[in-house]
């Protein structure tokens, strides 16, 4: 079982559209969680952190449920140049590794 | 300002060739990361250095890898005797000690 498990999708959605991305991890003892995003031939870059509480950029919210081991990505308000792959990342305990998912796809249609 | 650079950006090796892999971390960055991106897949860690001293290098995924960092700064992947199943990108990273980690471009290895 990988550590880090996404759905790979793609998700195919028209712009305006709100589409959410989840993700389960299966160490306990993970500390730190994030999503990434990863254009086609490009490296992954830093979209947001997760914190336990929850919490929201502009049409990004991200939300951590420890006791299901359970993350999520939501995105209002589609757009089309939010089409990427989109990586659930874990560190685990006080590690500093980088644990990813295979990653969402998204393509946002007009 | 700069950001993560790696040379060369693409490689074509025949199976059995060495290879190296180069990494210009940020500059002043004490932590640098390897890691392979296999097609349709997450990256996964390979290896980790503190200034010059490798940490950690559980993720190699055999002896024909290895890896160094000499003087805390420039990072160099070398691959010997390539296989087909080393066909990958290989990502680094450097972080200001064990904050976001920032990604270079990546090497596209193509083993032949």
């Amino acid at each position: 079982r990988k550590e880090v498990e996404q759905d790979p999708g793609p998700f195919n959605v028209p712009e305006g559209a709100t589409v959410a991305f989840n993700c389960t991890y299966s160490n306990s003892a993970s500390q730190s969680f994030f999503w990434y995003r990863q254009d086609c031939r490009k490296e992954p870059k830093l979209l947001m952190s997760v914190y336990s509480s929850g919490n929201e950029d502009g049409r990004f919210t991200a939300q951590l449920n420890r006791a299901s081991q359970y993350i999520s990505l939501l995105i209002r308000d589609s757009k089309l140049s939010d089409s990427a792959t989109y990586l659930c990342v874990v560190i685990e305990d006080s590690s500093y590794k980088l644990i990813f998912g295979s990653g969402t796809r998204l393509l946002v249609r007009p | 300002g700069a950001g993560v650079s790696q040379s060369p950006r693409y490689k074509v090796a025949k199976r059995g060739q060495d290879v190296a892999l180069r990494c210009d971390p940020i500059s002043g960055h004490v932590s640098l990361f390897w890691y392979q991106q296999a097609l349709g897949q997450g990256p996964e860690f390979l290896t980790y250095f503190q200034n010059e001293a490798q940490l950690d290098k559980s993720g190699l995924p055999s002896d024909r890898f290895f890896a160094e960092r000499p003087e805390g700064s420039v990072s160099t992947l070398k691959i010997q005797r390539t296989q087909q199943e080393d066909s990958a990108v290989y990502l680094c990273a450097s972080s200001p000690r064990n904050r976001e980690q920032y990604f270079g471009p990546g090497t596209r290895l193509t083993v032949t």
